[in-house]
């Protein structure tokens, strides 16, 4: 099966930079996400990185991917408090019937002032 | 608009009713998931619908029973449920279930089951 790791917690002080890393194992996954989720809501997709990417960047969101290690990570510039949320990433294998999104344990960003 | 909306937003019911868990998108995405997430845990896959027909059942509990009307309606009913399918229960919808797609998620029905 695949594992999908995360560090728990992270805080920053605003105005920071914020990084949050992700280790898959699953090396057939075609794209990678990032979604983040605020307390008792649902999930928001941030942004996706197809596999054959090294690095996305949107607005202050920056995607780093490195597939021989199988490490992803998400910098957010210039953190704010309305970021403080947690933060999945997930991968799909591609298993056709309906695509299944693995999700990592989750990492908790507290924005501090 | 990339809006899934999940009614009712919070529901409480004893081990012994029934009720229903309500989804809806009109993106004109052909494929619908149901997930549940416990607190400060990962969503954890239920069911996957592609064109109305039950792709994917992750092993679920048949207390648990989801069905797909139409193309843009979801539903989960649910009956003789335990304490411990106290959850938040997250719909999700998606081009078509047939390749790696983006999947949008709805905000959620928070259960507690008594």
């Amino acid at each position: 099966g695949e594992d999908v790791e995360q560090s728990l917690f992270l805080s920053v002080r605003e105005g920071d930079s914020s990084v949050i890393n992700c280790t898959y194992t699953d090396s057939s996954s075609t794209y990678l996400y990032w979604y983040k989720q605020e307390p008792g809501a649902g999930l928001q997709l941030l942004t996706y990185i197809f596999s054959n990417m090294d690095m996305k960047q949107d607005q202050r969101l920056t995607v780093l991917l490195n597939k021989k290690d199988k490490h992803l990570s998400l910098r957010i510039a210039d953190t704010q408090t309305g970021d403080s949320a947690i933060y999945f990433c997930a991968e799909t294998p591609f298993t056709g019937g309906g695509n299944k999104l693995t999700f990592g344990t989750g990492t908790q960003l507290k924005v501090e002032l | 608009d990339t809006e899934v909306t999940q009614t009712p937003k919070h529901l409480v019911m004893g081990m012994t009713n029934k009720k229903s868990l309500k989804c809806e998108q009109h993106m004109g995405h052909r494929a619908m998931y149901w997930y549940k997430q416990k607190a400060k845990k990962p969503p954890e896959l239920m069911f996957v619908y592609s064109y109305e027909k039950l792709s994917i059942n992750e092993s679920v509990p048949s207390r648990f029973s989801p069905e797909c009307p139409n193309s843009s309606l979801l539903n989960l009913h649910l009956h003789a449920l335990q304490p411990e399918d106290s959850a938040l229960y997250l719909c999700a919808s998606s081009q078509d279930g047939g390749g790696v797609e983006t999947q949008y998620f709805g905000p959620g029905t928070r259960l507690l089951v008594l």
